[in-house]
């Protein structure tokens, strides 16, 4: 059962356009949503994170954007740039307590090209 | 501040053989989370441990496996009898007790090879 949901296993940009990454979940009881990104041969490194309480969260080149009534969320990087190819990871947790363990999707593989 | 390390960060090991692998957590975490991630999937949550103490263990499998965070010294995930199907990247992760595990840090991982 795949509560986390990442539909496009790769997607390819030109430098300097807007990566639009998507995810999906299942899970009503996730309030808190986190992407990593995850170079080969690394471990995943936290990007940005959103909570269900907020519908927009914006990082420098990177914003998260939170859809609760469709259980849907994105990352969109813009401008996109050569170093941000790597996979991308979803993520989701409840929140509740002092510490709480991540659902993740299957990834997806940026490419930016030049 | 030194990263989350995880040792080997790759191990080979014959079916039936013991894998350990190791975790130390960055400095001042007293959270740990073991994570697996088989070919072509995503992250899948195994165990959350605290000193001493394992918190949740939901996503590990019922039998072979097991995990320690003993007061002093690193996280250990223990394998026992391997087998090919537990050939996969073993990511930790860490978190500051205050924090939870919202954004925890990751090792590089440690790549377990059953030949």
């Amino acid at each position: 059962d795949q509560q986390v949901k990442q539909n496009s296993p790769s997607l390819s940009v030109q430098e300097g356009r807007i990566s639009i990454l998507n995810c999906d979940y299942t899970n009503s009881m996730f309030d808190y949503f986190l992407w990593y990104k995850k170079y080969p041969a690394e471990g995943p490194t936290f990007l940005i994170s959103i909570s269900s309480i907020k519908d927009k969260n914006e990082d420098g080149r990177f914003t998260v954007f939170l859809n609760k009534s469709a259980k849907h969320l994105s990352l969109h990087i813009v401008p996109s740039q050569p170093g941000d190819s790597a996979v991308y990871f979803c993520a989701a947790t409840t929140n509740t307590g002092t510490a709480s363990k991540l659902t993740f999707g299957t990834g997806t593989r940026l490419q930016v090209t030049l | 501040n030194a990263g989350v390390m995880q040792n080997p960060r790759h191990l080979v090991r014959r079916r039936g053989q013991e894998a350990r692998l190791r975790c130390s957590p960055m400095k001042g975490h007293s959270h740990v989370y073991w994570y697996r991630q088989l070919p072509e999937e995503g992250l899948k949550f195994m165990v959350y441990l605290q000193k001493e103490n394992i918190i949740d263990e939901s996503g590990m499998p019922k039998e072979r496996f097991s995990a320690e965070f003993p007061k002093e010294g690193p996280s250990i995930l223990r394998i026992q009898q391997v087998v090919r199907g537990d050939s996969a990247a073993y990511f930790c992760a860490s978190s500051p007790p205050s924090r939870g595990g919202t954004e925890a840090f990751f090792g590089q991982g440690t790549r377990l090879t059953v030949v």
